[in-house]
């Protein structure tokens, strides 16, 4: 399995202001994903991040608020926007196992929006 | 569009005895069935899974079975340990490139 890290763990910002997250990977990885989960709740896509090609980003997500890059296959980062108390959330990344289903998680950014 | 229900939200069972977490899902496509185990604080941690060409895998304490004509599968833990609790995910896929569609997660609690 993969070994992911994130930066930073957490963080508490002000409205209005912006957040990059990071997060690094161990092997080269094709596909990397980027979830929301809110706090007592399951798991939310916000998008996928292929290298080389722009962000695909599921309904309710778009690119003006939530940027990503993924500059190569073993890093990819995450932008909230001009963040509201609504984005307090943890946010993770996850990697799909090359050749195969498995997805695996790093350890989560937990957001506070103040 | 696919959807996975999953039950019960929370399962408070004596240490020593097993632990049963059921899950459906709509999308007769789906062939990928994983169950992840969320400690607090922590990200979602991969523990077994299961393809739709086999009814049943088992590693250690640990087994997940699927019932393909019903579409359910369960995962069964057994000789629950306190390091056991947590809350426990599952999620359908039609596999490869395809996204996972989630279950609302079960609270796993193991009583001393």
């Amino acid at each position: 399995s993969a070994v992911i890290s994130q930066k930073p763990s957490r963080d508490i910002c002000q409205r209005g202001t912006s957040l990059t997250i990071q997060c690094q990977v161990d092997s080269q990885v094709t596909m990397m994903f980027w979830y929301r989960q809110q706090p007592g709740q399951s798991l939310t896509l916000i998008a996928t991040a292929n290298q080389g090609s722009e962000a695909t980003y599921e309904s309710g997500f778009v690119i003006d608020k939530f940027p990503i890059s993924r500059p190569n296959l073993t890093f990819s980062t995450l932008t909230v926007s001009n963040m509201s108390p609504e984005d307090s959330s943890i946010y993770l990344c996850s990697v799909l196992s090359p050749g195969a289903y498995e997805q695996y998680f790093g350890p989560g950014t937990r957001l506070t929006v103040t | 569009g696919e959807n996975v229900e999953q039950h019960p939200s929370t399962l408070s069972v004596q240490e020593g005895d097993s632990a049963v977490i059921k899950c459906t899902y709509s999308d007769s496509a789906s062939n990928y069935f994983p169950w992840y185990k969320q400690e607090l604080g922590k990200g979602p941690q991969l523990i077994i899974d299961i393809r739709s060409n086999v009814g049943e895998k088992k590693d250690q304490r640990i087994a997940v079975t699927l019932n393909k004509t019903a579409k359910h599968f369960s995962l069964h833990i057994t000789e629950t340990q306190p390091e056991d609790s947590a809350v426990y995910f599952c999620a359908a896929s039609k596999g490869g490139n395809y996204q996972l569609i989630w279950g609302a997660g079960t609270k796993l609690i193991i009583k001393p």
